[in-house]
This record gives structure tokens, sequence and C-alpha cells, in this order.
């Protein structure tokens, strides 16, 4: 079965960077893309960006750009995502997410919670 | 910036139906596949309705999705108290080159 499994709860200092890590299994890895979602305290999902597992590539949303990098190891069926300069705002739950081509998100992972405080 | 508009919340009693509505823009709802999300408190979002109105294994026919334009709608019949949750739409904005999620909408069963 499909599951997506990601690393645990981080805690960093502002200005610090943090990498948060999505293990695949059940499937095979390249053949779906994974995109990351985000959900502060108490407000809505928000999209942060998306790896093709084939090839590598990359597209992020504009609000994150220069401070955002996802990749990924095939060898190991995972994909990262990297979040740098942090601030107070960018506490929330992180989600890596299966795409489907039809654009739809099947299988998601647990969640990392990723509080940045002083 | 939030370019899909959703009620911040509907309610009903328990087996009523319940429609929550998903507003968008030829970029986005317009010329791409709706999906639904339905996220219990304290879980991850799990998806309800793909292709604006196909339900995957396992979900109920309760569930229901239908779109019309710019604007998608998903329902709820038969509403139980396991259906309080936060629900979101989402969908590709080709405009912005992103992904789009709605502002979520929360339903209470009185």
């Amino acid at each position: 079965q499909v599951q997506l499994v990601q690393s645990g709860a981080e805690m960093q200092k502002p200005g610090a960077s943090v990498k948060v890590s999505c293990e695949a299994s059940g499937y095979t890895f390249t053949t779906y893309a994974m995109h990351w979602v985000r959900q502060a305290p108490g407000q809505r999902l928000e999209w942060v960006g998306w790896i093709n597992t084939g090839n590598g590539n990359t597209i992020y949303s504009q609000k994150f750009q220069g401070r955002v990098t996802i990749t990924r190891d095939t060898s190991a069926s995972t994909v990262y995502m990297e979040l740098s300069s942090l601030r107070s705002e960018d506490t929330a739950i992180y989600y890596c997410a299966r795409f489907r081509t039809s654009y739809y998100f099947d299988f998601w992972g647990q969640g990392t919670l990723v509080t940045v405080s002083s | 910036q939030s370019v899909l508009t959703q009620p911040p919340s509907v309610s009903a009693a328990p087996r009523q139906k319940v429609t929550i509505s998903c507003s968008g823009s030829s970029y986005n709802i317009g010329n791409n596949f709706v999906s639904w999300y339905q996220q219990l408190p304290g879980s991850a979002p799990k998806l309800l309705i793909y292709d604006n109105n196909k339900r995957p294994s396992g979900i109920p026919d309760r569930f229901s999705g239908s779109m019309s334009g710019t604007s998608a709608t998903l329902g709820i019949t038969g509403l139980q108290t396991g259906d309080e949750a936060e629900y979101y739409c989402g969908t590709w904005d080709s405009s912005l080159s992103t992904w789009v999620f709605g502002t979520g909408t929360k339903v209470t069963v009185l």
C-alpha cells in the first residue's frame, strides 16, 4: 500500500534552515510528482512547490522563491524540502503529497511540525 | 493570495444535506479539474473528490462533486457527526503557474 512517511518535528531559531524528508513506499517512486503543502496554526492549506521525481525539475510558489529547495534521492525513494532564513511566520505543519497528472493529490504524508522560535 | 473562495462555514442537522461552493476564475476552475479534500481535526488532508466529480475507492457516495463555469460544488448528504471537518477545494492556476487551494469551509453537524 502507498505510504508517505515524513521526518519528525523540528524546532529552529529565526534565520536558521530546516530540512524535512518524505519517504515513499508501495509504488514506483519516479512515476509520480511530489508536492509540499504547509498549514500554519488555524490557517488554510498553502502550496509550497513540487518536484518531478523522474528528472528532478522543480517549481516553487513565488512566495517561497529563493528560500525553498526541493530535492529527491531516487535510491532512497525520498523527497526533501529545505526552507532557509526561517521566520516565526514559517511555523506550520508541512505535508508532502503525491500528485496525479489529472491534477489532484491522492496520498499525503502525516505532516511535520516546524516551529520557529527564539 | 487566495484565488478560490469558499464559505467559512456551513451547518446542518444529522441526516441532512450541505453544499460547499468554491468560486474561481477561467484561469483555474474554468480550465482545470477540481479536487476536494477533507481535513479532520489534527489530521492530514484526505482526498474526497477528484476530476470534478469522481470519488476514490472507499469514499461513500454521500459525497459528490459538480462544477459549472468557474465554480465547483461539494455536496454531502446524510450528514454524520464524523463529517465534522474542514473542507478544501483545489486546482491548478494556469495564470499563476501554481497549485491553489480554497479558503476552507468548516462543516458543523448540529
